[in-house]
């Protein structure tokens, strides 16, 4: 299995609700990644997991929580959106200087 | 600091032309390189790669790049475009020997004229 998965692939939120997004690999990579990316820019990273532990943090909005249960699953909590919010959500997972391994996205919207 | 900069936001080409995608890179040490492809609503995927070992790499898809330290650069090309090859392509390096940190360049969309 050489896939990053990740659910659901399209979420339309409130800016009151709670929700989740989901990633998970099976490939034994130690490092996982969330990004962001807004329409016509480039990914831009919010958090990475290596050895299931928070490594960095990109001074995201509280409003993001990410948590890794397990080395395979990586996921984002969501609470109190804004509609800038509103991007392409990336995971990735990588091994030593490999690169990483991209999933193909959830895209969000905030209304 | 380590960055990438891509020269052209949006280049154009007609089938069966050279591709010829530019990257330089900041770095003051030996930096990992890569190329990724992005296509419309969908994830990326690397093309190719370079961690120090032969300055020409091979990916995947036909695309290549040549790692060149004197001009700090890793252009991306490929011999003759295909329509398929429309997409969105980025450069990136890695901040530290583990490449567990990868910053993206801004991207440069391909478009191919039949």
């Amino acid at each position: 299995d050489t896939e990053v998965t990740q659910t659901p692939k399209h979420l339309v939120m409130g800016m009151t609700n709670k929700k989740s997004l989901k990633c998970e690999q099976h490939m034994g990579h130690r490092a996982m990644y969330w990004y962001k990316q807004k329409a016509k820019k480039p990914p831009e990273l919010m958090f990475v997991y290596s050895y299931e532990k928070l490594s960095i943090n990109e001074s995201v909005p509280s409003r993001f929580s990410p948590e890794c249960p397990n080395s395979s699953l990586l996921n984002l909590h969501l609470h109190a959106l804004q509609p800038e919010d509103s991007a392409l959500y990336l995971c990735a997972s990588s091994q030593g200087s490999g690169g990483y391994t991209f999933g193909s996205g959830t895209r969000l919207t905030v209304v | 600091a380590q960055s990438v900069t891509q020269l052209g936001s949006h280049v154009s080409v007609s089938e069966g032309a050279l591709v010829l995608l530019r990257c330089n890179y900041s770095s003051s040490v030996p930096p990992y390189l890569f190329w990724y492809v992005q296509y419309p609503n969908q994830g990326l995927q690397l093309l190719l790669k370079y961690t120090s070992a032969a300055t020409l790499v091979k990916g995947i898809n036909g695309f290549e790049a040549e790692f060149k330290k004197s001009e700090t650069s890793f252009h991306l090309t490929k011999p003759s475009a295909h329509m398929s090859d429309a997409a969105e392509y980025f450069c990136a390096v890695s901040v530290d020997s583990s490449a567990s940190k990868i910053i993206f360049g801004s991207g440069t969309r391909l478009s191919i004229r039949p």
